[in-house]
């Protein structure tokens, strides 16, 4: 079963306008949530976070919203770049009995920023 | 800046070799990860280790092992490669207390068994 989803397969926007990447999961003992971008031919790239207890973090260009009665989570790109355009993946983490911490990832949305 | 170095960007190996992926990384982390990244199936953790000699399974181990002998190096090893392990492979790192800071990737390993 796939705890973190991420429904959109890909997204195209118009640089300059508002970029709105979605994620939903399922399991209530996550306690963190990260966005990772990834271009191709390399490592994904850790954008931004949200702890479980907070509604918004902000960076710069980059919004990260958690809705955590909806299970919920958003990414907001204000305004696109044509840099912008990766794969964006959603993850949650959990930490395990041993102490360590783990991520489950979504899917993966594919962004695309036209000029 | 953290450095996670895969040994090889790119792989192709025979069905039922027994095939070794390497990782290295530079910030004295306690936690590594191997996972795989397949299309429409994200990031999936196959093994993890959070000390030397220690290892967990993570979702989905089938036909996997690893070896962690020394806290910079952490091996994943295909131990008869077939077909459905063809994917692109990657590696991370990150302290073992780690809520303000996040796993760092390598660029992966892109691994074809024919």
């Amino acid at each position: 079963d796939q705890q973190v989803k991420q429904n959109s397969p890909s997204l195209s926007v118009q640089e300059g306008r508002i970029s709105i990447l979605n994620c939903d999961y399922t399991n209530s003992m996550f306690d963190y949530f990260l966005w990772y971008k990834k271009y191709p031919a390399e490592g994904p790239t850790f954008l931004i976070s949200i702890s479980s207890i907070k509604d918004k973090n902000e960076d710069g260009r980059f919004t990260v919203f958690l809705n955590k009665s909806a299970k919920h989570l958003s990414l907001h790109i204000v305004p696109s770049q044509p840099g912008d355009s990766a794969v964006y993946f959603c993850a949650a983490q959990v930490i395990g009995i041993e102490g360590a911490q783990k991520l489950v990832f979504g899917q993966g949305t594919r962004l695309t920023i036209n000029p | 800046d953290v450095k996670v170095t895969q040994s090889s960007r790119y792989l192709v190996k025979r069905t039922g070799e027994k095939v070794f992926l390497e990782c290295v990384q530079d910030m004295d982390h306690e936690n590594m990860f191997w996972y795989r990244q397949d299309p429409g199936l994200g990031l999936r953790l196959i093994y993890f280790s959070y000390d030397v000699k220690m290892k967990e399974k993570g979702d989905i181990p089938e036909g996997y092992s690893v070896s962690r002998e020394k806290k910079e190096r952490f091996s994943l090893i295909l131990e008869s490669a077939s077909t459905n392990q063809t994917s692109m492979y990657l590696c991370a790192s990150s302290f073992f207390d780690s809520h303000n800071q996040p796993q760092h990737f390598g660029d992966g390993t892109r691994l074809s068994i024919l």
